[in-house]
């Protein structure tokens, strides 16, 4: 699976907007790009994941630059739940595993 | 909103002893993974399984594991003859025939 570079920790003010960014410049035209967040002393929890456009949900927004070498996480107003290390990971659609790497700490400042 | 169970949540074994985890999957998924946390470091691939068998397994995944799912409901992972390296958080994830896993809360091991 091709390789996703994240910083490895950031700060947020509460109630801000947190841009999590990930570069994945190899990354081929059939990986989707997941995002996992890992909450202290839980498993990893599904954020989002995206192909090509731009994607909503109910926890997030995830941003696709055009040529798919990046992506970014928005958090539109981070809580103190928000707290976690997350994690972007590229995979095919019929692969098995993810590749967790280091992902991002992030923490949220009250 | 649907949950991956797994127990227990500590389970502290003897080194040299054989211990199952156990993980409940959501209900209607199809595919089923374990993987595993050493402290402080990555969250890593162990296994996965469809339709009753391996799929795939990483090089961790030795003979000293098995996994089961023995009643069409459980899904165990059998780690026999446990080392002290073999002490970490045990995560279960499942997921349907699309993409998106849900991981369980995990079952730390200490092997003393």
């Amino acid at each position: 699976d091709a390789k996703t570079t994240q910083p490895n920790s950031m700060e947020s003010n509460e109630e801000e907007p947190v841009h999590l960014p990930c570069n994945h410049s190899t990354i081929s035209g059939t990986d989707y790009i997941h995002w996992y967040r890992q909450l202290p002393s839980q498993g990893p929890e599904y954020v989002i994941h995206g192909l090509t456009s731009n994607v909503n949900n109910r926890m997030a927004s995830l941003a696709i630059a055009e040529d798919r070498k990046s992506s970014t996480l928005i958090l539109h107003r981070a809580t103190l739940r928000d707290a976690a290390v997350y994690y972007c990971i590229l995979k095919e659609n019929t692969g098995n595993q993810f590749y967790f790497g280091t992902g991002t700490s992030l923490t949220v400042i009250p | 909103e649907p949950e991956v169970t797994q127990t227990p949540s500590h389970q502290v074994t003897q080194m040299g002893q054989e211990v199952i985890l156990r993980c409940v999957p959501i209900s209607n998924h199809l595919y089923f993974y374990w993987y595993r946390q050493i402290l402080g470091q990555k969250v890593e691939f162990l296994v996965s399984f469809y339709n009753n068998e391996i799929s795939e397994k990483s090089e961790i995944f030795d003979d000293q594991f098995s996994v089961e799912r023995p009643d069409g409901s459980n899904f165990t992972l059998k780690i026999r003859s446990t080392k002290l390296e073999d002490s970490a958080m045990y995560f279960c994830a499942s997921r349907p025939g699309t993409i998106g896993y849900t991981f369980g809360s995990g079952t730390r091991l200490t092997v003393v």
